[in-house]
């Protein structure tokens, strides 16, 4: 079992719409959690981290915690074209950090 | 100003050449990273320096050396050149090392390594 796990997509949501990116853990004692974007041949960029249990917002784009299910997710309001791109999950388990494999979103105009 | 920069962003070779790749940081943080990104865009870690000290050292054949000549330096030196060594190569910094940081890391641009 991989420690970070993806649903590769590629996800397709029209202009406007929710879009909706899932990341499940294997790491119990995880600590912090991150999202990454990464644009096709560029490098990944920081988009939203959490800790704690619950939501956490930060414009359009909102950042789900769930430890007891171990899963995190990241939902993107009102997607807009310049939203296509790879978006990683990233995990914290206090000794390392692991990358998911990405899930490629595509926003239809 | 970039806030980590690698050098070259290009690298395209011969089967077993020797090379390196450069990375600097002025963002002052503590610890550094190399990461390896392969064609199915997989992210893995392969070395991680805080001040200086090798804190994590991946399942990476000994054919890549690290070297962190000061907190904001971080090199990869790669003997003997392999197919399998073409990918993108990112570094990345951040503040504090992992037990009880949670501070994310900052990406270079990224070294794209092409073996012939």
């Amino acid at each position: 079992q991989k420690e970070v796990e993806q649903n590769s997509g590629p996800l397709s949501v029209p202009e406007g719409a929710i879009a909706s990116l899932n990341c499940t853990y294997s790491d119990r004692g995880s600590q912090s959690f991150f999202w990454y974007r990464q644009y096709s041949g560029k490098s990944p960029e920081l988009i939203m981290f959490i800790y704690s249990n619950g939501d956490k917002e930060d414009g359009r784009f909102t950042a789900q915690l769930n430890k007891a299910s171990q899963y995190v997710s990241l939902l993107i309001r009102d997607s807009q074209p310049s939203d296509s791109a790879t978006y990683l999950c990233a995990v914290n388990t206090g000794n390392q950090f692991y990358f998911g494999t990405g899930t490629s979103l595509t926003v239809i105009p | 100003d970039t806030a980590v920069s690698q050098t070259p962003k290009y690298l395209v070779t011969q089967m077993g050449n020797d090379k390196s790749i450069k990375c600097e940081q002025n963002l002052g943080h503590d610890t550094m990273y190399w990461y390896k990104q392969d064609s199915k865009k997989f992210l893995k870690i392969m070395f991680s320096y805080n001040n200086k000290e090798l804190i994590i050292n991946e399942t990476v054949p000994n054919r890549f050396s690290p070297k962190s000549p000061d907190k904001a330096h971080l090199n990869l030196h790669i003997n003997s050149l392999e197919l399998g060594d073409s990918a993108v190569y990112f570094c990345a910094s951040s503040q504090g090392f992992f037990q009880g940081g949670n501070q994310p890391q900052h990406f270079g641009d990224g070294t794209r390594l092409s073996i012939l």
